[in-house]
């Protein structure tokens, strides 16, 4: 099945720099990649997200790229800011044809910025 | 609503207990998922509804764990003779069909005590 590795657990940016997070996953089958900013007491929050045929993705301060040959994706935020301060878990799933499209979450990483 | 919504939003069970564990799903959203998340981990899928057919169950860590959506909107989760491991927030998901775009709820924490 599915496997999805997250990269870095911690990282800690001053309000103003750049943040990327990396992911990996397994299959070749996965054609969603959908990335979850969750606070402290909420549910996972869809931030953004990217279809395999798509190379890079933005909106506003997030950018989301993908490597389909490598099995890997990116999550980056510029300008970053307190309130950007969450858990991210990047996901992968395959909702093709009769797939039900279940997400394989990474493990999360812990963003903080420091104002 | 405007999104999903889960209750209780807390829960303490002593072990042994049942819990019944509520999703409401956005309206209209044919697929409906239940996932686990243990402190500091990412969700784990449990199981996945496509309107009222339950599709795949294959999440669900043991017999005691049982899931119904009966008229393809509501969804509850129950959980028989609860124990310590079972201790976690669990977090319910609709979306459209094959599951893009999917929004979850605040979740539901459970503490089996």
């Amino acid at each position: 099945g599915e496997n999805v590795e997250q990269h870095p657990s911690t990282l800690s940016v001053q309000e103003g720099d750049s943040a990327v997070i990396k992911c990996t996953y397994s299959d070749s089958a996965s054609n969603y990649f959908p990335w979850y900013k969750q606070e402290l007491g909420k549910g996972p929050q869809l931030i953004i997200d990217i279809r395999s045929n798509v190379g890079e993705k933005k909106d506003q301060r997030i950018a989301v790229t993908l490597n389909k040959t490598a099995k890997h994706f990116s999550l980056h935020i510029t300008e970053t800011q307190p309130e950007d301060s969450a858990v991210y878990f990047c996901a992968a799933s395959s909702n093709y044809g009769g797939s039900q499209g279940n997400l394989i979450f990474g493990k999360g990483t812990k963003l903080s910025v420091k104002p | 609503g405007a999104g999903v919504s889960q209750s209780p939003r807390y829960k303490v069970a002593k072990r042994g207990q049942d819990v019944a564990l509520r999703c409401d799903p956005i309206s209209g959203h044919v697929s409906l998922f239940w996932y686990q998340q243990a402190l500091g981990q990412g969700p784990e899928f449990l199981t996945y509804f496509q309107n009222e057919a339950q599709l795949d169950k294959s999440g669900l860590p043991s017999d005691r764990f049982f899931a119904e959506r009966p008229e393809g909107s509501v969804s509850t989760l129950k959980i028989q003779r609860t124990q310590q491991e079972d201790s976690a927030v669990y977090l319910c998901a609709s979306s459209s069909l094959h599951g893009t775009d999917a929004f979850f709820g605040q979740g539901t924490r459970l503490t089996v005590v």
